[in-house]
């Protein structure tokens, strides 16, 4: 599986627009980039998947550049309920049995 | 809507104790998933069943075991526990094929304390 790098932490404040950036420079034609959020003591929970270009959901958005070689997380207008750790994952989801390898994620820390 | 469920979610061991953890899946899902976060750590990916079988292995130790049983309940067995498997114990399951690709969701946890 793709290796991915993201930032360790990032603090923000409450109604900014925050953009996690993960670099995953081997991806192979078959991978996925999936984001997840974890609170503390909770499981991880899916945010956003895409393949290419941009993916927008009601939580974020997912923006992709042609090479794949990066992931840009968009999280519009932050809350402090947003503090969490959020993983970059890269790998052939699609197939069964798809384990998730998570790497070190990024702490982010939203202030009043 | 139904969740994961997890039981127990708190569970207190001696060292070279056993500890059974269980997992309920979200009906219908075909995929169950095991993963260990150790104190501030990430998730670790430790076995997946797909319709019964095992259908990956990642860093489980041999002292760990697990199965998935016809109701599509899974088990983790563990045994001759040590310090070190103290850790939350996450399920998670998910339904092939269904969009977007696999998305897992996860149990609240089993908090395993070895003492």
């Amino acid at each position: 599986l793709a290796k991915t790098t993201q930032p360790i932490s990032m603090d923000s404040y409450e109604g900014q627009e925050v953009n996690i950036t993960c670099s995953h420079n081997n991806i192979a034609t078959n991978d996925y980039i999936t984001w997840y959020q974890q609170f503390p003591s909770q499981g991880p929970r899916f945010i956003i998947q895409g393949y290419k270009t941009k993916v927008t959901n009601e939580v974020a958005s997912l923006f992709i550049p042609a090479d794949r070689k990066s992931s840009t997380l968009s999280l519009p207008r932050v809350s402090l309920s947003d503090t969490a750790v959020y993983y970059c994952l890269v790998g052939d989801i699609g197939n069964q049995g798809g384990k998730l390898i998570f790497g070190q994620g990024t702490e982010l820390s939203v202030k009043p | 809507a139904a969740g994961v469920i997890q039981s127990p979610r708190h569970l207190i061991k001696e060292k070279r104790e056993t500890a059974t953890l269980k997992c309920y899946p979200i009906p219908r899902h075909d995929t169950v998933y095991w993963y260990q976060q150790g104190p501030g750590q990430d998730p670790q990916f430790l076995i997946s069943f797909y319709e019964k079988m095992q259908s990956d292995k990642g860093s489980i130790p041999d002292r760990f075991s697990a199965q998935q049983f016809s109701d599509y309940h899974s088990e983790l067995n563990m045994s001759s526990l040590e310090l070190g498997d103290s850790a939350l114990y996450f399920c998670a399951s998910s339904l092939t094929g269904a969009a977007p690709g696999n998305e897992q969701f996860f149990g609240p946890g089993t908090r395993l304390t070895v003492l």
